[in-house]
């Protein structure tokens, strides 16, 4: 699986979108995009995941650059109960093995009021 | 009715005894797994079982035992604890990882964890 890069920490106000980067600029052509959260004390949480375009849920939208080699999850208005640790995962689509996800250290997200 | 379940939540036991943790997920999911987390917060699987299967095995100490007695549950046995097994373990599962048609962009949910100490 391709490694990713992401800052270690970042602050957000309360009801402004928090904008979190990732590079991934091994990325081959069949790795997804995961993002992950982990509050603290709390198993981790799925968010979005994506592979070329770019993707929007109840929580969060996935921006995926053209090349791949780089994307940024938005919480558009985030809340305090969004601080927690991002993880930016890259996962390969191999068929006929086995699966898994590659934790790196992540983004500290701290919302603040 | 949660969809990954863990049992114990917190777990303090001595050095050389041996525990088990239980995992049950309710999603009707082929795949599940066990992660570790240590005091450092990195997170890192360990096992992985498809239908009953081991399908990942990392470097782990054999004192650490899955057992999957069916597809929906995941028990991890863990003897002669030492120390340094002290850490979050989570379980986690997903539907198959593998099969006809490729790769099915499959999601992995987690249980809550159990905070396992070793003193």
């Amino acid at each position: 699986d391709a490694k990713t890069t992401q800052p270690p920490s970042m602050d957000c106000a309360e009801g402004r979108a928090a904008n979190l980067p990732c590079n991934h600029s091994t990325i081959s052509g069949n790795e997804y995009v995961y993002w992950y959260r982990q509050i603290h004390s709390q198993g981790p949480q799925y968010i979005i995941h994506g592979l070329k375009n770019n993707e929007t849920n109840e929580m969060a939208s996935l921006i995926i650059t053209e090349d791949r080699k780089s994307s940024t999850l938005i919480l558009p208005h985030a809340t305090l109960r969004d601080t927690a640790v991002y993880y930016c995962i890259v996962r390969a689509s191999n068929t006929g093995t086995a699966s898994k996800l590659t934790f790196g250290t992540g983004t500290r997200l701290q919302v603040t009021l | 009715d949660t969809a990954v379940s863990q049992t114990p939540k917190y777990l303090v036991t001595q050095m050389g005894n041996d525990k088990s943790i239980k995992c049950e997920q309710n999603l009707g999911h082929d795949t599940m797994y066990w992660y570790k987390q240590d005091s450092k917060k990195f997170l890192k699987i360990m096992f992985s079982y498809n239908n009953k299967e081991l399908i990942i095995n990392e470097t782990v100490p054999n004192r650490f035992s899955p057992k999957s007695p069916d597809k929906a549950h995941l028990n991890l046995h863990i003897n002669s604890l030492e120390l340094g097994d002290s850490a979050v373990y989570f379980c986690a599962s997903s539907r198959a990882s593998y099969g006809g048609g490729g790769f099915r962009g499959n999601t992995i949910y987690f249980g809550e964890g159990s905070w396992l100490t070793v003193v």
